[in-house]
């Protein structure tokens, strides 16, 4: 099976730096995805990682080790409208031979003026 | 980019009748689609994947004969809640694939708000 886990909330002020980290247990990995849902929305694309290492995109940045079943989301330079919820997802190959996205739990990020 | 549209995007029904949510890709052809269930301040939970022209792949724990889904062309995948009751309340979301997809290929549709009262 597939094992995904996030811290459930975190709190961090304008302007700050905040890590959101993202441990996963699955066979047949196939990247790992990040997304932002605010409340009552669908899910909107972060970052994708599939090798090591850290992709930056602007504030956001997306770090994985797939040894170690280890991601993280880096936001820079907080901003209100950046409270929402990060999910964490894994891409895996299934036996069926069609690839499937998990997702975590979510980590609610609430930034404070 | 990919656009995948989802309606309706809220729906109030009585207990025991049946709802359908759409999607459509518009600019793209969904070769596989992937329908999710959400439950308040938790995370999206897969239920079903389908494929055009096959039936599709439920989840363990997701009845088939309740959440019947169909996949008939490229554009289109259908969700119906069958006999719907109040625990099948929450936010339904759709993701397509296109058939050119590179590995940001999963493009979200905007949710259907389920409330069954």
């Amino acid at each position: 099976g597939q094992n995904i886990d996030q811290p459930t909330e975190m709190t961090a002020t304008e302007g700050a730096i905040v890590q959101i980290n993202c441990t996963y247990q699955t066979s047949g990995f196939n990247g790992l995805f990040w997304y932002q849902q605010h409340a009552g929305e669908a899910p909107t694309f972060l970052s994708y990682n599939v090798l090591d290492g850290l992709e930056e995109k602007g504030r956001f940045s997306s770090f994985l080790s797939r040894s170690k079943g280890y991601s993280y989301l880096l936001l820079k330079e907080l901003q209100m409208k950046d409270s929402a919820s990060y999910l964490c997802a894994v891409r895996s190959y299934m036996n069926s031979g069609y690839s499937t996205l998990t997702f975590g739990k979510g980590t609610m990020l609430l930034v404070s003026p | 980019g990919a656009v995948v549209s989802q309606h309706p995007s809220r729906v109030i029904c009585k207990s025991g009748t049946s709802v359908k949510i759409e999607c459509r890709s518009l600019d793209f052809q969904a070769t596989t689609m992937f329908w999710y269930r959400q439950f308040p301040k938790q995370s999206l939970m897969l239920m079903a994947t389908s494929n055009e022209g096959s039936k599709a792949t439920y989840e363990q724990g997701v009845e088939k004969d309740k959440f019947l889904i169909n996949h008939a062309s490229l554009t289109l995948s259908t969700l119906t809640v069958t006999s719907a009751h109040p625990e099948d309340s929450s936010f339904y979301i759709c993701s397509a694939r296109d058939r050119g997809a590179n590995m940001y290929g999963y493009t979200f549709g905007s949710g259907t708000r389920l409330t069954v009262v």
